[in-house]
């Protein structure tokens, strides 16, 4: 069954250090895979998408994933965070055959220490 | 442009009872999703509506239900409400379902909680 996983379930950065929030999936062709914020309170926001192409995508905000095949990951990147990063992030995958159904990895919270 | 819209923002209700979210899609978007998100945990998807039909199901049994209108609007229902069932309800719609991947885009959510 198509499945992700987020392994990380807290993470606390210093502000401009450097982040990586790690997902894998589970699914035997290359699926749809994004990157969602939620801040508390509020829906998720999408950050970014990877369909196929450029295995380096670039969102808003600052941030960018690498889908790596070998690995079945697709993990998200941000070269220097700000005290405005603090949310949760929430990894996604779709099935190539099961539009719009998209499915959430448990997410990561991140903390941002001053 | 406006985007996704949910009402109520919060809702309290008692063990048994029913409930009804309602959920206005993002202009342009013609497919509905929602999904139940608990305390602590990603979302879980209940179901999708397209063309007024349901298309697709998590699973949840059949104490939830759905519906969408003309306008593609959207609400979920909820019956024999249980304890369980207190999370916030995130309404998302897209364009599909024939636009495979077609990113979600996501309401502020109904917080439910049944006491």
């Amino acid at each position: 069954a198509q499945s992700v996983t987020q392994p990380d379930i807290h993470i606390t950065v210093s502000e401009g250090a450097s982040l990586e929030l790690r997902c894998n999936y589970s699914y035997g062709a290359t699926p749809y895979l994004f990157w969602y914020v939620q801040s508390p309170g509020q829906g998720l926001q999408l950050l970014l998408k990877y369909f196929s192409g450029d295995t380096l995508v670039q969102g808003i905000k600052g941030f960018e994933a690498e889908f790596k095949r070998s690995q079945s990951s697709f993990n998200l990147r941000k070269p220097s965070v700000h005290w405005s990063d603090a949310a949760e992030y929430f990894c996604a995958s779709t099935g190539y055959s099961s539009a719009s159904k998209i499915i959430f990895g448990s997410g990561t919270r991140l903390s941002i220490r001053p | 442009d406006a985007g996704v819209t949910q009402s109520p923002t919060h809702l309290i209700k008692t063990r048994g009872q029913q409930v009804t979210l309602r959920c206005s899609p993002k202009s342009g978007h013609d497919t509905v999703s929602w999904y139940q998100q608990a305390l602590g945990q990603g979302p879980q998807f209940i179901f999708q509506y397209y063309e007024e039909e349901e298309r697709q199901r998590g699973n949840f049994p059949d104490r939830f239900s759905g519906h969408q209108f003309p306008n593609y609007s959207s609400e979920l229902n909820v019956n024999a409400l249980l304890l369980g069932d207190s999370a916030l309800y995130l309404c998302a719609s897209s364009l599909g379902p024939g636009q495979d991947g077609s990113p979600l885009h996501f309401g502020n959510g109904t917080r439910l909680t049944v006491t």
